[in-house]
């Protein structure tokens, strides 16, 4: 079956620097999404995207979507205390309302 | 503001019991999911529903069921609960094709079951 992975699965960085998430799919996707929880939350959705070698900017957070749909990042530029928590990625195949999710990436963010 | 409601957010159950899980939102979306989450492994996704009476099995449906008999409504079943069902339970919702948005999930608060 599909399956999303994401690297790395830890990732402790000093506030300030820099920090990128990986997540590749075993199949094409239609569109990918990235999802933040953090600890004792729920996942809250970040962004969508859609188009082959897509890149959208949230601040901080850059979002890109590989030119073959089947890999995506996120890069948080000088990361603050307040961006402490899991990302996940999550794809879905055209004709399905399924969306996979990745293993998730845990950010802990040292003041 | 939209809502997912969820039923319990704890819960501890034994062995073989019959376990339900409610899960209501309020934003007329036309899918709903189950997802459990555990340390390593991320969110799997259990069953799905994208209509009233709709459901389909996800990645790890075995030893679940669904019921969806009112759109704003769906509930996960445990016919006989296992120790190996201990997790942390999410429902979530997105709008159909016809409701337009981006598809976003909304997850509600999460149920934390302990199975004894």
């Amino acid at each position: 079956g599909q399956q999303v992975m994401q690297i790395p699965q830890y990732q402790h960085v000093q506030e300030g620097e820099d920090f990128t998430t990986y997540c590749n799919s075993s199949t094409t996707l239609s569109n990918i999404q990235w999802y933040k929880q953090r600890p004792g939350g729920h996942p809250v959705f970040l962004i969508q995207l859609v188009k082959s070698g897509e890149v959208k900017k949230q601040k901080r957070l850059t979002f890109q979507f590989g030119e073959a749909k089947k890999n995506s990042s996120l890069h948080i530029t000088a990361t603050q205390t307040t961006d402490v928590g899991t990302y996940f990625c999550a794809g879905k195949r055209s004709g399905t309302y399924k969306y996979i999710f990745g293993t998730g990436t845990r950010l802990k963010v040292l003041a | 503001d939209v809502k997912v409601t969820q039923s319990s957010r704890y819960l501890v159950k034994r062995t073989g019991e019959k376990v339900f899980l409610e899960c209501v939102q309020d934003m007329d979306h036309e899918n709903m999911f189950w997802y459990r989450q555990d340390p390593g492994l991320g969110l799997r996704l259990i069953y799905f529903s994208y209509d009233v009476k709709m459901k389909e099995k996800g990645d790890i449906p075995e030893g679940y069921s669904v019921s969806r008999e009112k759109k704003e409504r769906f509930s996960l079943i445990l016919e006989s609960a296992s120790t190996n069902q201990t997790s942390m339970y999410l429902c979530a919702s997105s709008a159909g094709r016809t409701g337009g948005g981006t598809g976003e999930l909304f997850f509600g608060e999460g149920s934390r079951l302990t199975v004894l």
